[in-house]
């Protein structure tokens, strides 16, 4: 079973330009996560997907961040403008929805330098 | 406002012993808890699912007991390897959504 895919790895910006991060969910998982890491810290949710309609976006700085899912398959996460503090690992995840869906796949993150 | 809390942050320890690593968690209202390994530059790794009904979970040498009305969770590695460093998080999922809250972590240096 393929895992849950994310581009780019590595991704050093200046401050104030954007940058834009893809996630390819675990076939037919319908819940997908994004979620920010800041060094020494555990993960912090920005955004949850439920297949194409945000579910909780409570923690994400809606000024500078966006996310869409469109189709309910891939989604894009986007920083614009990028500041200093934005440096972080951006985590996405993936779950089965209802009973069944207990356990969360991560992807191996996109690692943000704002320099 | 659920929060998860981990202690110790760090653990060094040599090669062979016995160690508890520990969770807490503000809001006993929990659906599941799941301990994951994170290594230097990857993603998560999930170790053991325990549901709210369950006292514990094993998987070879780790074994993770859940005490939901005192909100604490522990991880229990027996027989510890260098192969075991890493950074161990745990994380509940509440019963209102889908949501995981995710602990600090400890960071588990097992020395040769």
């Amino acid at each position: 079973e393929a895992g849950v895919a994310q581009s780019p790895r590595y991704k050093i910006i200046e401050k104030r330009q954007s940058v834009a991060f893809w996630c390819n969910p675990i076939s037919g998982h319908a819940t997908l996560y994004w979620y920010q890491q800041i060094l020494g810290q555990g993960p912090k949710l920005l955004i949850q997907f439920q297949n194409n309609g945000v579910v909780d976006d409570s923690q994400l700085p809606k000024d500078r961040f966006s996310a869409e899912r469109l189709k309910g398959v891939d989604s894009t996460l986007k920083i614009q403008p990028a500041k200093l503090e934005d440096s972080a690992v951006y985590l996405c995840a993936s779950s089965l929805w209802g009973i069944s869906g207990n356990t969360i796949y991560f992807g191996e993150g996109s690692w943000l330098t704002v320099v | 406002k659920q929060e998860v809390t981990q202690i110790p942050a760090a653990l060094s320890v040599p090669e062979g012993e016995n160690l508890v690593l520990n969770c807490s968690f503000t809001d006993s209202a929990i659906y599941n808890l799941q301990w994951f390994r994170q290594d230097p530059g990857k993603g998560l790794t999930s170790l053991l699912l325990i549901q709210s009904s369950q006292r514990e979970q094993t998987s070879g040498r780790l074994n993770a007991s859940l005490d939901k009305s005192s909100g604490r969770s522990t991880l229990y590695i027996a027989a510890s390897q260098p192969g075991d460093s890493a950074t161990y998080l745990c994380a509940v999922r509440d019963n209102y959504g889908q949501n995981f809250v995710f602990g600090p972590g400890t960071r588990l240096s097992v020395l040769p």
